[in-house]
């Protein structure tokens, strides 16, 4: 059965620094990998996706992510934290047929 | 470029009755999956359409069911609301051929 991990309720960070927030999966196959952002009372936005080629995946704002085949991790970075980054993160997975699955999200402060 | 568009934005209902949701897709987008967002979790897959059928479906009962028209647009009906129906229903659409879907802001259902 396909599941994701987002081992971290929340993560704090200072203003300038860089942030990692960290995902794990399993499923059978060769995962689509993802990565969306949530704001109070919003929907979910699109940051990147990994589907093959290059490990390290760039996406909206400024995020990047690293796939790990071997630890099957699919960490999320960026290199310099804004407090407008604040907010909720969601990995998410999908191997066989259509369905998507979401972990259970990190919430992501910034501190200025 | 409206994005994907979710009405009502709010609902108040009763236990034991009847919700219909609606999904406006993305233009350019002929799939409609629908997750459920209970408070503090991640999104929980409910069912995708596309050319009108259901293709696939979450582990959620019969009371949910729902609907895609030739316009692509999309319903979710639950049936029978219970207390724990209470959520933020998401609709997400997406190019049958891409990977990434793109959510609505949601809309938040109360059940008393």
């Amino acid at each position: 059965a396909q599941s994701v991990a987002q081992p971290e309720d929340q993560v704090n960070v200072a203003e300038g620094n860089p942030l990692t927030v960290k995902c794990t999966y399993s499923v059978s196959g060769n995962p689509y990998l993802f990565w969306y952002v949530q704001y109070p009372n919003r929907g979910l936005q699109f940051l990147l996706k990994y589907i093959t080629g290059d490990n390290l995946v760039k996406g909206s704002y400024g995020f990047e992510a690293e796939f790990n085949k071997s630890q099957t991790s699919f960490h999320l970075k960026k290199p310099s934290a804004l407090v407008s980054d604040s907010a909720l993160y969601f990995c998410a997975v999908r191997a066989r047929g259509f369905k998507t699955i979401f972990g259970a999200g990190t919430r992501l402060f910034v501190k200025a | 470029d409206a994005g994907v568009t979710q009405s009502p934005t709010h609902l108040i209902k009763t236990r034991g009755q009847q919700v219909t949701l609606r999904c406006s897709p993305k233009s350019g987008h002929d799939t409609v999956s629908w997750y459920q967002q209970a408070l503090g979790q991640g999104p929980q897959f409910i069912f995708q359409y596309y050319e009108e059928e259901e293709r696939q479906r979450g582990n959620f009962p019969d009371r949910f069911s729902g609907h895609q028209f030739p316009n692509y647009s999309s319903e979710l009906n639950v049936n029978a609301l219970l207390l724990g129906d209470s959520a933020l229903y998401l609709c997400a659409s997406k190019a049958n051929r891409n990977t990434e879907a793109f959510f609505g802001q949601g809309t938040r259902l109360t059940v008393v």
